[in-house]
């Protein structure tokens, strides 16, 4: 089956500093990425869809210039949290989407936590 | 709009049989999935349904009506495993995922 890997698992982080985690699709191209949010106890939200080598689509509401996402590639795609701070704190999930592939694959996620 | 229905919560005895329920409305509609998700861990994919009607796999079944936009989710010979969180998502028009909220199953000895 198809596998996405998510880098890293958890991160700790400073309030002002960036983290970066990464999505790469093991054995398959993903065309599209997605990423979630999940707060404790909802469910998740869809922060920004990405195909490969365009700019991705941010939902309402989520800041394009806090949340940066590359995917630059067919199997990576990276989440940049700029200047974090504690409501940031998140469980971030990717997920990936070959070409013509309706089902959303997704990572294992990375639980953030900024103090 | 769009949007995304299913109980909150439910509570079921191990050894028995529980349904979960999900309407939606979406623009377009190409399909419907169910994801498990335990806590603290990512969603895991149980069943999509395209066409009208019942699809068996294993312990759990899951149907979907496009006519009246509804789809439910079967788990035969609960198991205390089986606690977790059910989402239910449709795909729009453009193959996009609309989430349900999850309904959190509890398995009681």
């Amino acid at each position: 089956g198809a596998v996405v890997s998510q880098h890293p698992s958890w991160v700790i982080c400073k309030s002002g500093t960036s983290v970066k985690i990464e999505c790469r699709s093991l054995d398959f191209q993903a065309t599209t990425m997605f990423w979630y949010r999940q707060f404790p106890k909802q469910s998740l939200m869809l922060m920004a869809t990405s195909n490969e080598g365009s700019k991705a689509t941010y939902e309402q509401g989520v800041e394009k210039d806090k949340f940066l996402i590359n995917h630059a590639s067919l199997t990576l795609s990276t989440l940049t949290v700029t200047s974090a701070h504690p409501e940031d704190s998140s469980f971030y999930i990717c997920s990936a989407r070959g070409n013509g592939d309706y089902e959303q694959y997704f990572g294992p996620g990375t639980r953030l936590t900024v103090t | 709009g769009q949007n995304i229905d299913q109980p909150t919560e439910m509570t079921a005895t191990e050894g028995a049989i529980v349904q979960i329920n999900c309407t939606y409305q979406t623009s377009g509609f190409n399909g419907l999935f169910w994801y498990q998700q335990h806590a603290g861990e990512a969603p895991t994919f149980l069943s999509y349904n395209v066409l009208d009607g019942l699809e068996e796999k294993g312990r759990f079944s899951s149907f979907l009506s496009r006519s009246k936009g509804y789809s439910y989710l079967l788990l035969k010979e609960l198991q205390m495993k089986d606690s977790a969180s059910y989402l239910c998502a449709a795909t729009d028009s453009n193959y996009q995922l609309i989430w349900g909220a999850g309904t959190k199953l509890i398995i009681k000895p």
